[in-house]
């Protein structure tokens, strides 16, 4: 099974309030990640996690945190949401290991609207 | 950081001709590249990779060529047909495991 979960698919906020998104994996792979797509725009990298240490992109540093329980699992957390936050949140995973060239098995998304 | 640039954003063709997508990237440490696909209402999925500066053809009517020295890489559709009408995106890996995306390309094949 090479399926990546996200939940919630759909997701409203209000301005000023926390979001947290989910998603998991259960191939075993290393490294997760956490991409901000809008539209006519590059998926954004905001973080990843390669097995237990999270790097975070420098722009992105203070808006979105980030928590990895077990391997199966990441968070991504918006403190405090804002109008920018919009957007549809990707997230992949990769196996890391074992040869591993970089092929990314990404989930549906969850699209965040913030109001 | 890295910069890619996919062109065009948009690309209509007809059904049996030929397209090409181009996408160049700037830091000389991108060493993998990845060209992805998706169909709407669904997640990103490898279409096709490569790794060196060489011709590959993956058998679906796609081929990707890799020009290192110019920091170029590009995706060539031969006969395309309405299947193929997708969103399409090029990437590109770093050693520190950073992945970075262009922007897109809408392709769309009419009959």
């Amino acid at each position: 099974d090479t399926t990546v979960k996200q939940n919630p698919r759909y997701k409203l906020a209000r301005v000023g309030k926390p979001v947290n998104l989910i998603c998991s994996q259960t191939m075993n792979h290393d490294t997760m990640y956490w991409y901000q797509k809008k539209p006519n725009q590059a998926p954004k990298l905001l973080l990843f996690y390669y097995d237990k240490i999270l790097n975070r992109e420098a722009d992105t540093f203070e808006k979105f945190q980030s928590s990895r329980p077990n391997n199966s699992f990441c968070s991504l957390y918006i403190g405090s949401a804002g109008l920018e936050y919009s957007a549809m949140y990707l997230c992949a995973s990769r196996p890391g290991t074992g040869g591993d060239t970089g092929q990314l098995y990404f989930g549906e998304g969850s699209k965040l609207t913030v109001l | 950081g890295e910069q890619v640039e996919q062109r065009p954003p948009h690309l209509s063709v007809r059904e049996g001709d030929s397209a090409v997508i181009t996408c160049t990237y700037t830091d000389p440490n991108s060493y993998y590249f990845f060209w992805y696909k998706q169909e709407p209402g669904a997640s990103l999925q490898l279409l096709m990779k490569v790794f060196s500066s060489t011709e590959i053809n993956e058998g679906q009517g796609f081929t990707v060529l890799l020009n290192k020295k110019d920091k170029r890489l590009s995706l060539n559709l031969t006969a395309a047909h309405p299947g193929d009408s997708a969103a399409y995106f090029c990437a590109v890996r770093h050693s520190n495991n950073r992945i970075f995306f262009g922007d897109g390309t809408q392709l769309v094949v009419k009959p």
